[in-house]
């Protein structure tokens, strides 16, 4: 079941540049599009959501793009922090429904 | 803030014994869901519960796996017989009912 992808098993960048982490969906049928972070030890915690009748929605340095033609969506953190260091998954859901998540993305911010 | 907790933080177990494993979802919520996570892979949807009942399942629950909500505050998952593959950080989760999930810091679980 690869419905929702991240082709990038990690990403490293400078503080303070922009980090951009990508996510793939192959089912047109999600709804609602989520980015949760986690650090090791915890369980993921949610960062920001999408509705899939928007193509963009920003909380603070944090800005989620929605392509729904391309099915694809990225999470963009400017500037970028240290503690922004986590695993960031890309999730997906249909109708209050399961939640699809992609394999994550380890985001290293170097100081 | 209210969270869902989960216990044990680790458990060790011996292939082909019965594992459960213990969560407490935030008490308004309704909609209750089992994750699990093998090292080094993706966050896999097990089941998601409501009304009492399972609303959907993957393919990964299969009847060595079931559910239960045995009062108003516990959500448990059972494994009946462990099989080494099982190996995992199970986490919780719940909702009261829109789309951010709730997760519980989760129960590494080793199978031997």
């Amino acid at each position: 079941d690869q419905q929702v992808k991240q082709n990038s098993p990690s990403l490293s960048v400078q503080e303070g540049r922009i980090s951009i982490l990508n996510c793939d969906y192959t089912n047109s049928m999600f709804d609602y599009f989520l980015w949760y972070k986690k650090y090791p030890a915890e369980g993921p915690t949610f960062l920001i959501s999408i509705s899939s009748i928007k193509d963009k929605n920003e909380d603070g340095r944090f800005t989620v793009f929605l392509n729904k033609s391309a099915k694809h969506l990225s999470l963009h953190i400017v500037p970028s922090q240290p503690g922004d260091s986590a695993v960031y998954f890309c999730a997906a859901r249909i109708n209050n429904n399961d939640m699809r998540f992609g394999a994550g993305t380890r985001l290293t911010v170097k100081p | 803030e209210p969270e869902v907790t989960q216990t044990p933080s680790h458990q060790v177990t011996q292939m082909g014994q019965e594992v459960i494993l213990r969560c407490v979802p935030i008490s308004n919520h309704l909609y209750f869901y089992w994750y699990r996570q093998i090292l080094g892979q993706k966050v896999e949807f097990l089941v998601s519960f409501y009304n009492n009942e399972i609303s959907e399942k993957s393919e990964i629950f299969d009847d060595q796996f079931s559910v239960e909500r045995p009062d108003g505050s516990n959500f448990t998952l059972k494994i009946r017989s462990t099989k080494l593959e099982d190996s995992a950080m199970y986490f919780c989760a719940s909702v009261q009912g829109g789309e951010k999930l709730f997760f519980g810091s989760g129960t590494q679980l080793s199978v031997l």
